[in-house]
């Protein structure tokens, strides 16, 4: 998948804990969007960032979610006192500029919450 | 509001034949289409791509045609082989984010 790197690949959550997902894009990319699949659903929006800003967060829930990425690192999707829910394949994509090319995915995290 | 939308869930085609999958969308400002191809557990890999200027993209075997005026896209798979099982999503973009249907799970039968 082009070098984007997602980890944790499986992250088990209790309700209430909080999940953090990373996310490297492909070196020299700086444009990240998150994406989201339940089960048995297509992929769903989140949140477009390039570095150190939030340029569309229309697909984030209005509570207990966030995203970032900074300056330097990768960029983390933060879930805040999971719900069960939240529970989901997470991806992150990277692209090198507008999307007028390709973006690359990762290979998602999933996340249980028990 | 689903602005991407893939009718089909599942197809099967047979080893050797074309594969077709449709996608419809609704926003005209949409300026770039793409094709991913998504195995179970592992994230959607990039096949193929058209822009709105263009209404035929040919890469190997895939063949990704758009037909702007029926706000239409499809992608051709000829032959298809049994490794292009697989779910297919079809995605487009207005330059802040790509909006993907709801996959087509394609079966090609030996």
């Amino acid at each position: 998948n082009a070098g984007v790197m997602q980890n944790p690949r499986h992250l088990v959550r209790r309700r209430g804990q909080e999940a953090r997902l990373r996310c490297s894009p492909v070196k020299g990319h700086s444009h990240v969007y998150w994406y989201r699949q339940l089960p048995e659903e297509g992929l769903k929006f989140m949140v477009y960032l390039q570095k150190e800003n939030i340029i569309d967060e229309s697909g984030m829930p209005k509570e207990r979610f966030s995203a970032e990425f900074p300056k330097e690192g990768p960029s983390i999707l933060r879930i805040q006192q999971v719900v069960r829910g939240d529970s989901a394949a997470y991806f992150c994509a990277s692209s090198g500029g507008r999307l007028n090319t390709e973006a690359f995915f990762g290979q998602g995290t999933r996340l249980t919450v028990v | 509001d689903q602005q991407v939308k893939q009718n089909s869930p599942s197809l099967s085609v047979q080893e050797g034949r074309i594969s077709i999958l449709n996608c419809d969308y609704t926003n005209s400002m949409f300026d770039y289409f793409l094709w991913y191809k998504k195995y179970p557990a592992e994230g959607p890999t990039f096949l193929i791509s058209i822009s709105s200027i263009k209404d035929k993209n040919e890469d190997g075997r895939f063949t990704v045609f758009l037909n702007k005026s029926a706000k239409h896209l499809s992608l051709h798979i000829v032959p298809s082989q049994p490794g292009d099982s697989a779910v297919y999503f079809c995605a487009a973009a207005d330059g802040n984010q790509f909006y993907f249907g709801t996959g087509t799970s394609l079966t090609v039968i030996p």
